[in-house]
């Protein structure tokens, strides 16, 4: 059973901090890794996405992915009030159709003004 | 850019009555559709995925049913409702060669009494 395991939270963090979310996966032939926020009530948004190991960077996220440790990250700088949201990690196949892709359920983030 | 429609927002059903959910692509030609379900504080679960007109891939032996009878529609069904169908019922679309990168409908938050 392959399976994506994230924190559930909450977890609290004062604005202006970084937040680092975390989250393992058990199929080693894992190839492509996902970030999607999602707002209470609301449809997930996909926020970032990583493909090799390493840090990879946009705007005032980072993700972190080491293979070798099946596990993947997201740091999330200067955190705003407006970063408050349930963060889903997904990991895929890497092949062309997403029906592969398996959720966390998700980190509770809470940004405390 | 890509858009999902999805209606209704929010369905009340009593347990045995029939279900039609629908969804409708802009932006995009020919993409992979699916039909996940949420429950409260967890992660997506798969419901439904189809690569075209008429071709759907059940991940989960159910009481429901989807259809796609034109490229850029997805319609989930039942005939009986059962109270382990409430959830929060997502459509999602991925571009033709996207990457598994999916983006998705507002939801439907679905509650059976």
């Amino acid at each position: 059973q392959k399976e994506v395991e994230q924190n559930s939270g909450p977890l609290s963090v004062p604005e202006g901090a970084i937040a680092s979310l975390n989250c393992t996966y058990s199929d080693r032939g894992s190839q492509s890794f996902f970030w999607y926020r999602q707002y209470s009530g609301k449809s997930p948004e996909l926020i970032m996405f990583i493909y090799s190991n390493g840090d990879k960077e946009d705007g005032r996220f980072t993700a972190q992915l080491n293979k070798a440790s099946q596990y993947v990250s997201l740091l999330i700088r200067d955190s705003q009030p407006s970063d408050s949201a349930t963060y889903l990690c997904a990991v895929g196949s890497g092949y062309s159709s997403a029906s592969k892709i398996i959720f966390g359920s998700g980190t509770r983030l809470s940004i405390r003004p | 850019s890509q858009t999902i429609h999805q209606w209704p927002a929010t369905l009340v059903q009593p347990v045995g009555s029939p279900l039609s959910l629908e969804c409708t692509v802009e932006g995009t030609s020919n993409p992979n559709l699916y039909w996940y379900r949420q429950a409260a504080g967890r992660g997506l679960q798969l419901l439904f995925y189809s690569v075209g007109i008429g071709q759907i891939s059940s991940e989960v032996p159910q009481n429901l049913s989807a259809s796609r009878p034109q490229d850029r529609q997805f319609i989930l069904s039942s005939k009986k409702l059962l109270l382990s169908d409430s959830g929060f019922y997502l459509c999602a679309g991925e571009a033709r060669q996207g990457g598994e990168k999916l983006f998705f409908g507002s939801g439907t938050q679905l509650s059976v009494l």
